[in-house]
């Protein structure tokens, strides 16, 4: 059975920090483009971030470029995604996710707020 | 930067055909794909590659592309059916995949 688990999420004031983890498990997890997926209350979906089979390629939304980071470790079957410089409109529920493949975690909720 | 362009709302009656219009300028070259999103779930996907429907999905689903817009098409809608429906697709050069704003789905 495909599994995703995200975790790391919580409350953080504007500026700071918070690093996002998903695990997976149930298929060859490096054979897989991953992308992390929000959705902001009552919003729809926006891709932030998306890293190829190798980690050589990422892209990012425009609007988080320079303060986040995707990345992967295929020996630990996980992804990544470091935010610094949080701001109030990033406060969403974040997915893990491989769209194409019909692979989502449940989700990890980030909530920036002061 | 890519834009996937979809109406906001679609409404239609138990038993009657809804379509959801994607457009996009890469979709005569990049397939769409077609997410379904209940309240408090995550999204799943109800057709792949343009036209192929996931094993599970109804045959009410179906899915097509006519240059630079692909519709997704519910054949005899059903009350079940409602919830907020999504394409994906990517530019022409592969990268940034982008979803569609959305369209909430009423059937009553």
């Amino acid at each position: 059975e495909v599994q995703l688990v995200e975790s790391g999420g919580g409350l953080v004031q504007p500026g700071g920090s918070l690093r996002l983890s998903c695990t997976a498990s149930g298929f060859t997890f490096s054979g897989h483009w991953f992308t992390w997926v929000r959705q902001a209350p009552g919003k729809g979906l926006e891709c932030v971030a998306n890293i190829n089979q190798d980690g050589s390629e990422k892209y990012y939304v425009d609007s988080v470029k320079g303060r986040f980071t995707i990345s992967r470790d295929n020996a630990k079957n996980s992804l990544y995604l470091q935010m610094n410089s949080l701001r109030v409109e990033d406060t969403a529920l974040y997915y893990c996710a491989d769209p194409p493949s019909n692979f989502w975690g449940q989700g990890t909720l980030v909530t920036v707020s002061s | 930067s890519y834009e996937l362009t979809q109406p906001p709302s679609v409404s239609v009656s138990p038993g009657q055909t809804a379509r959801i219009t994607c457009s996009g300028d890469a979709l005569p070259k990049k397939n769409a794909y077609w997410y379904q999103q209940k309240s408090g779930q995550a999204p799943s996907l109800v057709i792949y590659e343009a036209s192929e429907r996931p094993s599970g999905i109804p045959e009410r689903f179906s899915g097509s592309t006519s240059g630079t817009v692909a519709t997704l098409t519910i054949s005899g809608a059903q009350v079940e059916d409602e919830a907020d429906y999504y394409c994906y697709s990517a530019d022409s050069s592969g990268n940034p995949w982008v979803f569609g704003g959305g369209t909430k789905l009423t059937v009553l």
